[in-house]
């Protein structure tokens, strides 16, 4: 079965940076385009980023664009985020989700970033 | 910016009926934004439930469905139970890469 594991969260000062993994098990990884989505305490869910099944197109959402970076290596079956220029409003759950006919098709459990001094 | 509009709570009668929607700050929405719809209960992962507007995931009941209704996507809980208390997210494909979720839908049962 599909299986996502995200990895890399923590506490991290403002302005710092902090590299997320998710690794993926379960399916054909470089077939498959991934997300990642993130979620502030107590709110809702959004939508930070995409990158295609062979790491040629990546896209961002305007609140991250210039600051985080979408990359993957498929001969290791992970995903990555690197996230530089760290605010507190980027504290969140951060999860990675497998693309499925333009939908978040399986998710994983979510690591928590926290940026705080 | 366009933005993606959702109820921000509901509330159903165990046994009932509930239609959520989806909507856009600026114009419509159509299959063409292949709308998705997920589950969430506090502390836990979404669950997908609804893809390209009304395609049910694996595994998630009849019961779920999806449409579009007049200019909006919908999501249909029919004979909600209590473990539908929940709250529920839509997802449009913006176009050019680009995802954006509603604000989500606190259902309560009750």
């Amino acid at each position: 079965q599909v299986q996502l594991v995200e990895s890399g969260g923590g506490v991290v000062q403002p302005g710092g940076s902090l590299r997320l993994s998710c690794a993926a098990s379960g399916f054909s990884f470089s077939s498959y385009g991934i997300h990642w989505v993130r979620q502030a305490p107590g709110k809702g869910l959004e939508w930070v980023a995409f990158i295609r099944y062979d790491g040629s197109n990546k896209y961002y959402a305007d609140s991250v664009k210039g600051r985080f970076t979408i990359s993957r290596d498929n001969s290791k079956n992970t995903l990555f985020l690197q996230m530089n220029s760290l605010r507190a409003e980027d504290t969140a759950v951060y999860y990675c989700a497998k693309d499925s006919v333009y939908c978040l098709g399986s998710w994983g459990q979510g690591t928590l970033v926290t940026v705080s001094s | 910016q366009t933005v993606v509009t959702q109820e921000p709570s509901f509330s159903v009668s165990p046994g009932g009926t509930v239609t959520l929607t989806c909507g856009l700050s600026s114009g419509s929405v159509s299959t063409t934004y292949y709308p998705s719809w997920y589950q969430q209960t506090p502390g836990q992962a979404p669950r997908t439930l609804i893809y390209s507007t009304n395609t049910r995931s694996s595994g998630v009941p009849d019961r779920f469905s999806g449409s579009i209704l007049g200019n909006k996507a919908a999501l249909t809980i029919t004979g909600a139970q209590a473990d539908d208390e929940s709250d529920y997210y839509c997802v449009l494909y913006m176009g050019s890469g680009i995802w954006a979720f509603g604000g989500g839908t606190k259902l309560t049962v009750l």
